[in-house]
């Protein structure tokens, strides 16, 4: 049973540092993964998706690297900003077992100024 | 612009009572979702379907009916039966296709008075 961890739960930062967001996975038979940003009370914006047989994708400051061989994803924020103060989840789509994609908990995100 | 609407934004449940939340895509998308997010936890899938006029139950369906008639649309029923109905209920869709990511709606947060 694939199961999709985020550690850690929450982390503060200074403005201007660059960071690292790390979601694990157990099972490495994925179709692809996908990262998403939740501000408080709102739904999810997807960030960066990347696909089994990619290794990273890149999108303005942000970065997301897949290492399917050792059940590893990193979302690399540069430059942090105070509006980067968000929950960023991790989602994986299984390659097997049907159609239920598995979701992180989360990383609460909170950049100071 | 294409998207996911979730409506209402806001809803009050009485004891006992069924409540329908709306989520209408004009992404043709052929799949559809409905997550329940608690504080602190993660997202649990709750029904999906991924053709019209066919749903599968998720991990806690229990309490919860969906049709879908349309393939732009996925209301999801709260039942009386289901007994902790409190939480933010999520929308989501996306193509058929298994290489594609999620687009979610903004959600509906829902409170038993």
């Amino acid at each position: 049973k694939q199961e999709v961890t985020q550690i850690p739960a929450a982390l503060s930062v200074p403005e201007g540092e660059n960071l690292v967001l790390n979601c694990s996975f157990t099972d490495s038979a994925i179709y692809n993964l996908q990262w998403f940003r939740q501000d408080p009370g709102k739904g999810l914006t997807s960030l960066l998706l990347i696909q089994s047989s990619q290794r990273e994708q890149t999108s303005g400051r942000l970065n997301a690297s897949l290492d399917k061989s050792s059940g590893r994803s990193t979302l690399y924020i540069a430059a942090s900003q105070p509006g980067d103060s968000a929950t960023y989840l991790c989602a994986v789509r299984p390659g097997t077992g049907g159609f239920k994609t598995i979701f992180g908990a989360g990383t609460r995100l909170f950049v100071k100024a | 612009d294409g998207g996911i609407t979730q409506s209402p934004k806001y809803l009050f449940r009485k004891e006992g009572q069924n409540v329908t939340l709306s989520c209408e895509q004009n992404l043709n998308h052929d799949a559809m979702y409905w997550y329940r997010q608690d504080p602190g936890q993660g997202l649990r899938l709750i029904y999906y379907s991924q053709i019209v006029n066919d749903f599968q139950k998720g991990d806690i369906a229990e309490g919860y009916s969906v049709s879908r008639e349309k393939k732009e649309s996925f209301p999801l029923t709260v039942t009386s039966a289901q007994k902790n109905p409190t939480a933010f209920y999520l929308c989501a869709s996306r193509p058929g296709q298994p290489n594609y990511g999620y687009t979610f709606g903004s959600g509906t947060r829902l409170t038993v008075v």
